[in-house]
């Protein structure tokens, strides 16, 4: 059984950094891509981010472009996501997703980040 | 970015009835098109993609149709674990884009 555990969320101020884990179990880590998805409160879903299963292609949303990198460790099972220059706007349950080459086929409970002073 | 439309935002349905969905692509994304089911305090779940495929253990009651721009959700007859929100999702066009989704609430 597939299974997603992040962490990392909280509480940072407008300009701060966090970063995000996501433990993954039940599957050959490397062979798959993995995503973050993100979720403001009251509304809808927005793709972050993908990296491919060796690591080596990532690919962003114009909205953290610059700011946000995506990574994993092969070796230890786990996606990061580095958050840089983190705004109001960046605040948001953030969640590991398997997949995402198309459909996002299976979340995790997500990690909340809030921003705020 | 291909921008999806869900209607309506939200639909009352009493257990048992029919609910239908719909989403709107502002333009074509063949047949590239996913929906999710999210529960209060849950993440969402895949029920279907490619347009009409269920994924892993999603009920028959569960069914997707359309092409090109669009697309609907239908669920037969409403069971009380069903009401929640439902959200589109279109992997055609980068980057992947969701609707705003649809909530399904108890009439």
């Amino acid at each position: 059984e597939v299974q997603l555990l992040e962490s990392g969320g909280g509480l940072v101020q407008p300009g701060g950094s966090l970063r995000l884990s996501c433990a993954a179990s039940g599957f050959t880590f490397s062979s798959y891509a993995m995503s973050w998805v993100r979720q403001a409160p009251g509304k809808g879903l927005e793709w972050v981010s993908i990296i491919d299963g060796s690591g080596y292609s990532t690919y962003y949303a114009d909205s953290v472009k610059g700011r946000f990198t995506i990574s994993r460790d092969n070796s230890k099972n786990t996606l990061y996501l580095q958050m840089n220059s983190l705004r109001a706007e960046d605040t948001a349950i953030y969640f590991c997703v398997y997949g995402g080459n198309d459909s996002f086929d299976i979340w995790g409970q997500g990690t909340m980040v809030t921003v705020s002073s | 970015e291909t921008v999806m439309t869900q209607s309506p935002a939200t639909l009352s349905v009493s257990p048992g009835e029919r609910a239908t969905l719909s989403c709107r692509a502002s333009q074509s994304v063949s047949s590239s098109l996913a929906w999710y089911q999210q529960k209060p305090g849950q993440a969402p779940r895949l029920l279907i993609y490619d347009t009409s495929t269920r994924a892993t253990g999603i009920p028959a009651r569960f069914s997707g149709s359309g092409s090109g721009a669009e697309f609907t959700l239908t669920i037969s007859s409403l069971q009380s674990e069903d009401f929640a929100v439902y959200h589109c999702q279109q992997y055609n066009n980068w980057p992947w884009t969701f609707g705003q989704g649809t909530k399904v609430e108890i009439k």
